[in-house]
């Protein structure tokens, strides 16, 4: 069983759509919750992390965690083309990275 | 945030050979990590680097054909062994700082 799993994309949404990305996790005992952006050919990089239950925003993203039914999702409110990446949900600090998700904002 | 030296950025290398990557961080840091991340996929977790005793390889990966080494708490390599077109990939190196992690630039290795 893979320890993080990410919805299946690709992702496509139209320009100021709110985009939603998902991903559970195995460990129960996960305490840490982040997510990172990856451009083509680029190193991933931190968007938002996440601790506690509940949400938390962050300009136009918000993360969102639920540690009883494991999973945190990442919104994108007023999806912008600049936003076309892969995301990737990491769990913990040792980051065990999902399988990405590829978005594709629409102008 | 944490500046981080990777090197090489690229390499193309012969099947057979090894080649080693470096790690270098601009402050000192517990533990380091290296990845592994195939066309397409996403980052695969080879082994955390830790200070003054071997290093922790995950599932899926050993010491023979990733021996690692952290000499120091700014600095650390990865050996790709006796490569194959399979080990053809990008690499990249991280570390925790606080709550967040930073990522090297990454090194794409081609095996021919």
């Amino acid at each position: 069983q893979k320890e993080v799993e990410q919805n299946s994309g690709p992702l496509s949404v139209p320009e100021g759509a709110i985009a939603s990305l998902n991903c559970t996790y195995s460990d129960r005992g996960s305490q840490s919750f982040f997510w990172y952006r990856q451009y083509s050919g680029k190193s991933p990089e931190l968007i938002m992390f996440i601790y506690s239950n509940g949400d938390k925003e962050d300009g136009r993203f918000t993360a969102q965690l639920n540690k009883a039914s494991q999973y945190v999702s990442l919104l994108i409110r007023d999806s912008q083309p600049s936003d076309s990446a892969t995301y990737l949900c990491a769990v913990n600090f040792d980051m065990r990275f999902g399988a990405g998700t590829r978005l594709t904002v629409k102008p | 945030s944490a500046v981080i030296s990777q090197k090489p950025s690229r390499d193309i290398c012969q099947r057979g050979t090894s080649l080693t990557i470096q790690c270098q961080v601009d402050s000192q840091v517990t533990m380091m990590f290296w990845y592994r991340q195939q066309p397409g996929q996403s980052l695969t977790l080879i082994a955390t680097a830790n200070q003054g005793s071997e290093a922790t390889y995950e599932s899926g990966f050993v010491i023979d054909k990733f021996p690692i080494s952290r000499p120091n708490l700014t600095f650390s390599t990865l050996t790709v062994s006796n490569m194959s077109p399979e080990d053809s990939s990008i690499y990249l190196c991280s570390v925790g700082r606080g709550t967040e992690a930073f990522f090297g630039q990454g090194t794409r290795l081609t095996v021919v």
